[in-house]
């Protein structure tokens, strides 16, 4: 398997655009995980699906983020508008129930200025 | 809910030293705990987990950790590290959902 895959790598916007991140999750994992990780707040857990339903989008900052995930394979984490104070890594992760581990993809580094 | 605490920040050390990286949690129900390691412009990686039963758990490149009940704490070691072994440690708790709640991390900085 190919791992969690994230597109892009790298994002770079300017404030007020909209900005999207892509996620294919490991197949045949029940559950996806959006974090963000920054210097002064760690990794922070945005709001995360279990078989395709989301179950706690208690750590999305405000009504500017959303998430979907039409498919078991496709999650994407939707930002508009954004904001310099959203520029951050945004990890997704996958994994096949409570007891096994998460697989992380490599991140997608995004920049608003 | 859940919590973990990273008590160190950085923790700087000379190759071959042993380490310790601690962690400390709080649940008000059974835990699952584990460590995870991140080398630059990587996603985490699994490094160890405990679920149940020995509390000393072993995980990949020489790392252990111990989980203490009565101490609430989950702290990782390795008796020699090696430069390769620069990089963030995390450690993560879940209890009664999927939900991962990640600590602050702990950066281990190894010197030759």
């Amino acid at each position: 398997d190919a791992g969690v895959i994230q597109s892009p790598r790298h994002e770079v916007t300017e404030m007020g655009q909209e900005v999207t991140l892509r996620c294919k999750p490991i197949s045949g994992h029940n559950s996806l995980f959006w974090y963000r990780q920054t210097m002064m707040r760690g990794l922070e857990l945005l709001i995360y699906f279990n078989n395709n339903v989301p179950i706690d989008d208690s750590g999305m900052p405000e009504d500017r983020f959303s998430a979907k995930m039409p498919n078991a394979s496709f999650s994407t984490l939707k930002i508009q508008p954004s904001e310099p104070r959203d520029s951050a890594v945004y990890f997704c992760a996958s994994s096949l129930d409570r007891v096994s581990p998460l697989h992380f993809g490599n991140g997608t580094r995004l920049t608003v200025t | 809910a859940q919590s973990v605490t990273q008590l160190d920040s950085q923790v700087p050390v000379f190759e071959e030293a042993p380490v310790e990286l601690r962690c400390n949690y709080s649940s008000s129900v059974s835990v699952y705990l584990f460590w995870y390691v991140q080398y630059p412009n990587q996603g985490l990686q699994l490094l160890l987990k405990y679920l149940s039963g020995s509390t000393l758990v072993k995980g990949i490149n020489g790392f252990e950790a111990e989980f203490n009940k009565s101490q609430t704490s989950f702290h990782l070691r390795k008796p020699s590290v090696h430069i390769s072994d620069t990089a963030e440690y995390f450690c993560a708790v879940s209890g009664d959902t999927d939900k991962l709640i990640f600590g602050t991390g702990t950066r281990l900085q190894v010197f030759p």
